[in-house]
C-alpha cells in the first residue's frame, strides 16, 4: 500500500538551531515528491518538487533533499517566521490524481 | 503569480442546509481538487475533475457532489450537511501535461455545521 509518514510530528527550535524534518515513502518507482509549507488556518503553499535520488533543490534557509526511501527537508539556521506545518506529498504509484500526503511536521522556532 | 480563490474563508451552516463552496483558478490548470482536512488525518480526497464537465471520485465522496461548468471554476456541494462535515476544505489546481505536477492550493474554506 501507497504510504507516507512524516517525523517527528512536532519539532521546537531555537532561533539558529539548524535540524531536519524526514518524509519517508512507500510507492513503487517514485514519480515525484512535493514539499509545502501550510501557516495556520490557510491553505498549503508549495514549496519543492524533486523527481529523483540525489536530486536537491534549495529555498532561502530550505534545502530538499532526496533517495530512494525518503526525503528531508533541512533547515538552516531558522527564524521564527520559519514556524508552520511542512506536508510531504508523493503521486501513487498507478493512476495521477489520488496523491499521498504526509500528517506533517508542525514546526515551531523560538525567538 | 498563480492563484487559487475560495468564495469564504469561514462558513457556519445549519444541519441539512445545502451548502455550496466554490474556487476559481486563474492559471488556466486543467486539473482540480477538492479535499478536506482534519486534525491528525491530513488531507483527504474528496473529487478530482480533469477537465469541464468531468469529475472522479476521491477517497471521501460520500455526502458531497461537485461542479465545472467552467475550466476555471470547481464546486463543491454538501447536500445535506451534517456535524461531522464540519471541517477545513481545500481547492488545490494543477496542470495537467507530462507529469506529475505540484498542487496550487487556495486559502482554506473552515466550515461549521451545526
Amino acid at each position: 500500500e501507497d504510504q507516507v509518514t512524516q517525523s517527528p510530528e512536532a519539532l521546537r527550535l531555537q532561533e539558529g538551531e539548524s535540524s531536519s524534518l524526514n518524509c519517508s515513502y512507500t510507492v513503487s518507482g517514485l514519480r515525484g515528491l512535493f514539499w509545502y509549507r501550510q501557516d495556520p488556518g490557510k491553505g498549503p503553499e508549495f514549496l519543492f518538487t524533486l523527481y529523483s535520488a540525489g536530486e536537491e533543490k534549495e529555498k532561502e534557509r530550505l534545502k530538499a533533499t532526496l533517495t530512494k526511501k525518503e526525503s528531508f527537508l533541512h533547515i538552516t539556521a531558522p527564524k521564527p517566521e520559519d514556524s508552520a506545518t511542512y506536508l510531504c506529498a508523493v503521486p501513487p504509484t498507478s493512476g495521477t490524481y489520488k496523491y499521498i500526503f504526509g500528517t506533517g511536521t508542525r514546526l515551531k522556532v523560538l525567538a | 503569480d498563480v492563484k487559487v480563490t475560495q468564495s469564504s474563508r469561514y462558513l457556519v451552516k445549519r444541519t441539512g442546509e445545502k451548502v455550496f463552496l466554490e474556487c476559481v483558478q486563474d492559471m488556466d490548470h486543467e486539473n482540480m481538487f477538492w479535499y478536506r482536512q482534519d486534525p491528525g488525518l491530513g488531507l483527504r480526497l474528496i473529487y478530482f475533475s480533469y477537465d469541464v464537465k468531468m469529475k472522479e471520485k476521491g477517497d471521501i465522496p460520500e455526502g458531497y457532489s461537485v461542479s465545472r461548468e467552467k475550466k476555471e471554476r470547481f464546486s463543491l456541494i454538501l447536500e445535506s450537511a451534517s456535524t461531522n462535515q464540519t471541517s477545513m476544505y481545500l481547492c488545490a489546481s494543477s496542470p495537467q501535461g507530462q507529469g506529475p505536477h505540484e498542487q496550487y492550493f487556495g486559502p482554506g474554506t473552515r466550515l461549521t455545521v451545526t
